[in-house]
């Protein structure tokens, strides 16, 4: 059964890089037909889509977020990863992993509904 | 970016009455392309709904969505104990945004 296990440090200095990586099991990354991505949760923004990535098609980020956000995919370890730069603590929140069905209008592929989650890692920025 | 108001910020009934949550968007989602989402304490959101109406595997007919355009809404026809919740909505249509959520509570 799909499983997403996010995993990463729980504090993180400010102005760092907040790095972290979700192992998905049950199902390959590589070869799936979903969108893989992050959304976070914190009490003062409440849910915020981050980014995702349907792998070898397209990669789609929030574009509040898109200057400091990289999405990668480890296909040896079909791990998911997340790299957030120049870091404050606005960036504090639950993270969670997520799996995303996916829509094609006439241009492009976009991701769509998050039908499955991780448990979430919570992350806090604080020197 | 399209944002999501969602109203009331607190519902409060009974087990076995009938609830009706709202979300209303700054401007029309294409393809009323929304989902509902129902988050307990110390868990993940769930699916609900998406699509707008289309329930998701496994998810009980009592529940219920609709709408299109920028107004949507959930409706749990008979509130179970496990129904007590946060609800929140989110669009896919433009990009990515959720709501503020509504909490249901006994």
């Amino acid at each position: 059964q799909l499983q997403l296990q996010e995993s990463g440090p729980g504090l993180v200095k400010p102005s760092e890089t907040l790095s972290l990586t979700c192992s998905v099991s049950d199902t390959s990354i590589s070869s799936s037909n979903y969108y893989w991505g992050w959304v976070r949760q914190s009490p003062g923004k409440g849910l915020e889509w981050i980014g995702s990535l349907y792998y070898s098609r397209s990669t789609k980020y929030n574009p509040s977020l898109r200057s400091r956000v990289t999405i990668t995919v480890d296909t040896s370890k079909n791990q998911l990863s997340l790299a957030l730069t120049s870091v404050t603590a606005a960036d504090t929140a639950v993270y969670y992993c997520v799996r995303q069905d996916y829509y094609y209008d006439t241009t492009s592929y976009s991701p769509g509904m998050c039908d499955f989650w991780g448990q979430g890692t919570l992350v806090t920025v604080s020197s | 970016e399209i944002v999501l108001t969602q109203s009331p910020g607190t519902l409060s009934l009974s087990p076995g009455e009938r609830a009706t949550l709202s979300c209303r968007a700054s401007q029309t989602v294409t393809n009323s392309y929304v989902a509902w989402y129902q988050q307990k304490p110390g868990q993940a959101p769930s699916l609900l709904i998406y699509d707008a109406f289309r329930r998701a595997a496994g998810i009980p007919d009592r529940f219920s969505g609709s709408g299109s355009g920028t107004d949507f809404s959930l409706t749990i026809s008979r509130l179970e104990p496990e129904d007590f919740a946060v609800y929140y909505c989110h669009q896919y249509a433009d990009s990515s945004t959720f709501g503020q959520g509504t909490r249901l509570e006994i």
